[in-house]
């Protein structure tokens, strides 16, 4: 069975306090692993698309990793309107669909 | 911009009731998915559709059925709503091809009483 699995579930940072999120994947055969952002009571906001270990993008103060097991966000000096819920999800071969994770959610104090 | 829209923000509904929840994308994508989002589960697929007139389960269809007449339509039914089908429903669309990032609408939080 395909599982995502996203740490830690909350957290709290300075504005300026540098940070990862993690998101470790076990499936079939990944096609790609997407993040999103997702604010209250919104729908997610696609940020990065992953296909290949080594890979890396970047948005502003976001950089997305990839290894065979796992993502990471980082968040380089992070200002309070980086709060938010960040989710991963993967899509597996054969499969259209996403499978996501339960989402980390990350408040940025000023 | 792509913009998927979902006909309603906010529902409340009687246990028993047959419920609409309604999705248009204006993208011409192919693909469109339906959602539901709880805190602690993250989002579980409930149904897809690839094509008009075509679907295919998710992870959790029970007690749902979906429509697609019309390719940037997508519609969600609660056949005879229940209290544990409250939550944060989620349409998404997306284009058929390897880069198949899903594009989301706002959301539709239903409650049922």
């Amino acid at each position: 069975e395909d599982q995502v699995t996203q740490s830690p579930e909350a957290l709290r940072l300075q504005e300026g306090e540098s940070s990862s999120l993690n998101c470790s994947y076990t499936v079939s055969g990944l096609r790609g692993l997407f993040w999103y952002r997702q604010d209250p009571g919104k729908g997610p906001e696609f940020l990065f698309t992953l296909y290949s270990a080594g890979e890396e993008k970047e948005k502003e103060r976001l950089k997305a990793t990839l290894t065979k097991k796992e993502s990471f966000l980082h968040i380089t000096a992070p200002k309070p309107e980086d709060s938010a819920t960040y989710l991963c999800a993967v899509q597996v071969t054969g499969r259209r669909a996403l499978t996501f994770g339960s989402g980390t959610r990350l408040q940025v104090q000023p | 911009d792509v913009k998927v829209t979902q006909s309603s923000r906010y529902l409340v509904k009687r246990t028993g009731e047959k419920v609409f929840l309604e999705c248009v994308q204006d993208m011409d994508h192919e693909n469109m998915f339906w959602y539901r989002q709880d805190p602690g589960l993250g989002l579980r697929l409930i149904y897809f559709s690839y094509d008009v007139k075509m679907k295919e389960k998710g992870d959790i269809p029970e007690g749902y059925s979906v429509s697609r007449e019309k390719k940037e339509r997508f519609s969600l039914i609660l056949e005879s709503a229940s209290t544990n089908q409250t939550s944060m429903y989620l349409c998404a669309s997306s284009f058929r091809g390897p880069s198949d990032e899903a594009f989301f609408g706002q959301g539709t939080r239903l409650t049922v009483v």
